[in-house]
This record gives C-alpha cells, structure tokens and sequence, in this order.
C-alpha cells in the first residue's frame, strides 16, 4: 500500500495522559498536514511541514499540541495531559508542493474518557 | 470570517438518479475548489477539483460547477450509485501551502 498511513487508528486514553500518533506521507511527497475532525464536521487544519520545517500552524493547536517532522518523511502529532475535548479524528495528509489536492490517510480516532 | 459552508447536510437519492451537492464559499482569493468523498471510517478522498478561473469541470460521473458571482460551488454526480454514499466536502484551496479549510458535508444516501 503505498498511500498515507496512520497509527495507531484509534487510542482511548484517560484525561491527563499524552498520547502521540505517528504519520507516514506518500513517500515523495515533501509536505505533510495534520487536521482535526470532529463528528460532522469537516476537518480543520492544524499544521504543515514542508520536509522538515513546520511552516504554519493553526490557532487551533495549542501549546499542549506539538507535531514534528525531523527527517522530512514521517511525523508524529503528540497531545500533552489530554482533555475530553480532545476526542477527535487526527487525520494526516500529504502532497507534493504543485499539487491541487492532499491525499489523506485513513485517521486516528482518539477518545478521551 | 471566511468560511466554506453547505446548504444540505443529507441529501437522499434514488439509485440511478442524479445528485446534485451544492455549497457556498465566501473566500474569493482561494485559487482552487475540491470535492472531497469521505466514507465511514476513511479520511477523505478526493474527487474532482476546479480552478477558480473556470466555471465547469467534469469527470467520470461528476461535474464540478463554480458559480464565482454568488460564489457557489456544486457538485453533481451522475447515475448516482450504491458505492456513492458518503458524505461529501467541499474544500477551498489558498495558494500558499496547499491548504484546505472545509465545509461542514452533506452525506449522502443512496436509496436502492
């Protein structure tokens, strides 16, 4: 399978607790994206990275959020002392920097209880 | 503030009908509008896009309108299918850095 890829798919954690996902982007692409989405909605942008530089990041990610992409392949998204209103779906994307579009990978479902 | 937004959050079908998706979008600097399908436990998966200098686009089964004077987008989706339930982003497009801000979807269900 050579598309996006996201682990674990679903974490339960309880309040407090940090927990980080892992990204792996379509090996080419050069830029990676984090977005939020919670249940109905669409997904909200977190943050980029562009290889390894992490160009913008969204009002939404606060201090407690911290992404990383240290060698410009895979990045991982860590939530510090997690809250219920955490729970979301962490959808990560990637694409190439001409491309119109990002293709996404299949999500981790995090639940706070 | 700007924001990309749909008017239908479900729409029913008949199979073998037309569907058509609509949305609005209130950020004119965005350089290109997607179409996003996202099924049940997947992320999003693209599906059509259009340039923000063209009016119609159209692919297998689909066409993408942009109506930039009411600054309207839709979607329409021909000889709807079983396999096309799901729920369906429109998504604007800035030039820097290729991101996406969505609207809130419309599912759609495809009714044998």
């Amino acid at each position: 399978d050579t598309g996006v890829s996201q682990d674990p798919r679903h974490k339960i954690t309880k309040r407090g607790q940090n927990v980080t996902f892992r990204c792996d982007p379509i090996s080419e692409h050069n830029r990676l994206y984090w977005y939020r989405q919670t249940l109905g909605q669409g997904p909200e942008f977190l943050t980029y990275f562009q290889n390894e530089a992490q160009l913008e990041k969204s009002r939404l990610l606060s201090d407690r959020f911290s992404a990383e992409r240290p060698k410009g392949s895979f990045s991982t998204l860590e939530i510090q002392r997690t809250e219920q209103g955490d729970s979301a779906m962490y959808l990560c994307a990637s694409s190439l920097a001409g491309d119109r579009g990002s293709y996404f990978g299949p999500g981790t479902r995090l639940t706070v209880t | 503030g700007e924001s990309v937004g749909l008017h239908l959050p479900t729409l029913s079908v008949q199979e073998g009908d037309n569907s058509i998706i609509n949305c609005a979008y209130s950020n004119s600097a965005s350089d290109y509008f997607i179409w996003y399908k996202q099924e049940s436990g997947k992320g999003p998966q693209f599906i059509i896009d259009i340039r923000s200098n063209m009016d119609k686009r159209q692919g297998q089964r689909v066409t993408v309108l942009l109506n930039k004077t009411v600054k309207h987008l839709s979607l329409q989706i021909a000889a709807t299918q079983p396999g096309d339930s799901a729920v369906y982003f429109c998504a604007e497009r800035r030039a820097a850095g290729n991101k996406l801000t969505f609207g809130g979807g419309t599912r759609v269900l495809v009714k044998p």
